[in-house]
């Protein structure tokens, strides 16, 4: 099945700082997602982003589909920004609806 | 509203207790899934329904068993649970076919 590697594991950041987190995967997707997941567990949509780039207010996001990574850039971070960062993909003729996640990127932002 | 609601929020039974959680989405969507995340581990997929009809399921144990009693419902009914069931419990929709996943704010069960 497919590979979705993030890195990195574990980021520490102080407030204001900038950084980018990185999704890899082994093989061709219909659907690529980013995840920021609360404290108390809630999975919150960031980006639908299977090709191109989008942005939205601070955070911005690119999925380079021939070569199999996206990026998710954070701008001047906020402690509301921690949590994990996860990428998730859907495999391309797999099965409908089977989102394969990535391990995480835990987020840390100190004030 | 892009709105996905689940209840209870915290669950603790028993292993010869039987309990039902509760997904509910109104975004009309035909595509359902139930999610099992173990602490500090990522999400893993347990079953989809497509128009109502179960279309996926993940190898998992028949004390998990799922319910999709209209396009707006999802249940989960739990049986006979092992303490290594405890985890959270996270329902999603989406449109049918290629299409963004929406997650409620999960359940956290607790088996003991």
């Amino acid at each position: 099945g497919i590979q979705v590697e993030q890195s990195p594991p574990d980021l520490i950041l102080q407030e204001g700082a900038n950084s980018t987190l990185r999704c890899n995967f082994s093989d061709s997707v219909n659907n690529l997602q980013w995840f920021h997941q609360n404290p108390w567990g809630q999975l919150i949509n960031l980006f639908y982003i299977p090709s191109g780039t989008k942005q939205n207010g601070r955070l911005s996001a690119t999925t380079v589909a021939t070569e199999r990574y996206s990026l998710l850039y954070i701008s001047s971070s906020q402690t509301t920004d921690s949590g994990v960062y996860f990428c998730a993909v859907e495999s391309y003729g797999g099965s409908q609806g089977n989102l394969i996640f990535g391990k995480g990127t835990k987020l840390s932002v100190k004030p | 509203d892009t709105e996905v609601t689940q209840t209870p929020k915290h669950l603790v039974m028993g292993m010869t207790n039987k309990k039902s959680l509760k997904c509910e989405q109104h975004m009309g969507h035909r595509a359902m899934y139930w999610y099992k995340q173990k602490a500090k581990k990522p999400p893993e997929l347990m079953f989809v329904y497509s128009y109502e009809k179960l279309s996926i399921n993940e190898s998992v144990p028949s004390r998990f068993s799922p319910e999709c009693p209209n396009s707006s419902l999802l249940n989960l009914h739990l049986h006979a649970l092992q303490p290594e069931d405890s985890a959270l419990y996270l329902c999603a929709s989406s449109q049918v076919g290629l299409g963004e996943q929406y997650f409620g704010p999960g359940t956290r069960l607790t088996v003991t």
